[in-house]
C-alpha cells in the first residue's frame, strides 16, 4: 500500500530536550516537505527536499532541522524544543511539481 | 505574496442539505488549486484539483471550479452526508517552488442526521 509514514503519532516532551520525527514514503517520491498545523492558520511549510541531498527552507524554519540522505526517510530534527513548537506536524511527499502531495497521519507534539 | 482565504466554520448542516464553502485566492500568476479534506484523527487527502482556468475538478460528488475572473474556486456538493463530517482545506501550489501548498486556514464541517 502506498503510504506516507510517521513517527512517533503523538509526543510530549520538554523544553531543550531533543527529539527526531521520522518520516518515510514508499512510493519513491522525490519530493518531500514538513508543514505544521496551528489553529486559525492552516498549514505552513517548514523545509522542503526535491531530492537527496537536497534540502531548502519553507516559511517556518527557524528551531527545525531536516536530513535527506536516503531517498525515502525525510526527518524533521529539533535540536531544542520550545513551547511554540507545539503543534500537529505533517510530512507529505510527491513525485514532481504540481503533482498530488500524499500525506502522512501527523504527529501531535506538546512540548511543556 | 500568495494566499489563500476561506470561509470560516464551522458550518453546521442536515444531511443532504446543500454545501457551499467558499475560497478565494491571491498570486500574480496561474497557480494550480486543490482541495484537501481532514477527517478526524488523520492526515490530509486530496478531494479534487484543477489546474487551469475554467477546469472543474470533481471527485465523491464534491464540486469546484477554477474561476480566474474572481479568483475563486468554491466548494460545492449537492447532498452533504454525515461521513462528509470533516476539515476541508484550500490550497494552491506556489508558482517560484510548486511542489510547496499554501493553504487556507481550513472550514470545520459538521453534518447532522
Amino acid at each position: 500500500e502506498a503510504q506516507v509514514t510517521q513517527n512517533p503519532r503523538y509526543l510530549i516532551t520538554v523544553t531543550g530536550k531533543k527529539l527526531t520525527v521520522t518520516c518515510s514514503q514508499n512510493m519513491n517520491h522525490e519530493y518531500m516537505s514538513w508543514y505544521r498545523q496551528d489553529p486559525g492558520l492552516g498549514l505552513r511549510q517548514i523545509y522542503y527536499s526535491m531530492n537527496v541531498e537536497v534540502t531548502d527552507k519553507g516559511d517556518v524554519p527557524e528551531g527545525y532541522k531536516v536530513s535527506r540522505k536516503e531517498k525515502r526517510n525525510f526527518p524533521l530534527i529539533l535540536e531544542s524544543p520550545s513551547p511554540n513548537q507545539t503543534s500537529l506536524y505533517f510530512c507529505a511527499s510527491s513525485s514532481h511539481s504540481r503533482s498530488e502531495q500524499f500525506f502522512g497521519p501527523g504527529t501531535r507534539l506538546t512540548v511543556l | 505574496g500568495d494566499s489563500v482565504t476561506q470561509m470560516e466554520g464551522p458550518v453546521t448542516l442536515s444531511e443532504e442539505a446543500f454545501l457551499t464553502i467558499n475560497c478565494t485566492y491571491t498570486a500574480t500568476g496561474y497557480p494550480s488549486l486543490f482541495w484537501y479534506v481532514q477527517y478526524p484523527g488523520e492526515g490530509l487527502q486530496l478531494l479534487l484539483k484543477a489546474t487551469k482556468a475554467d477546469d472543474k475538478g470533481s471527485n465523491k460528488g464534491f464540486e469546484a471550479t477554477y474561476r480566474k475572473e474572481t479568483t475563486s474556486f468554491h466548494l460545492e456538493k449537492g447532498s452533504v452526508q454525515v461521513s462528509d463530517s470533516a476539515v476541508y482545506f484550500c490550497a494552491l501550489s506556489d508558482l517560484e517552488n510548486t511542489d510547496k501548498l499554501i493553504f487556507g486556514t481550513g472550514t470545520r464541517l459538521q453534518v447532522f442526521p
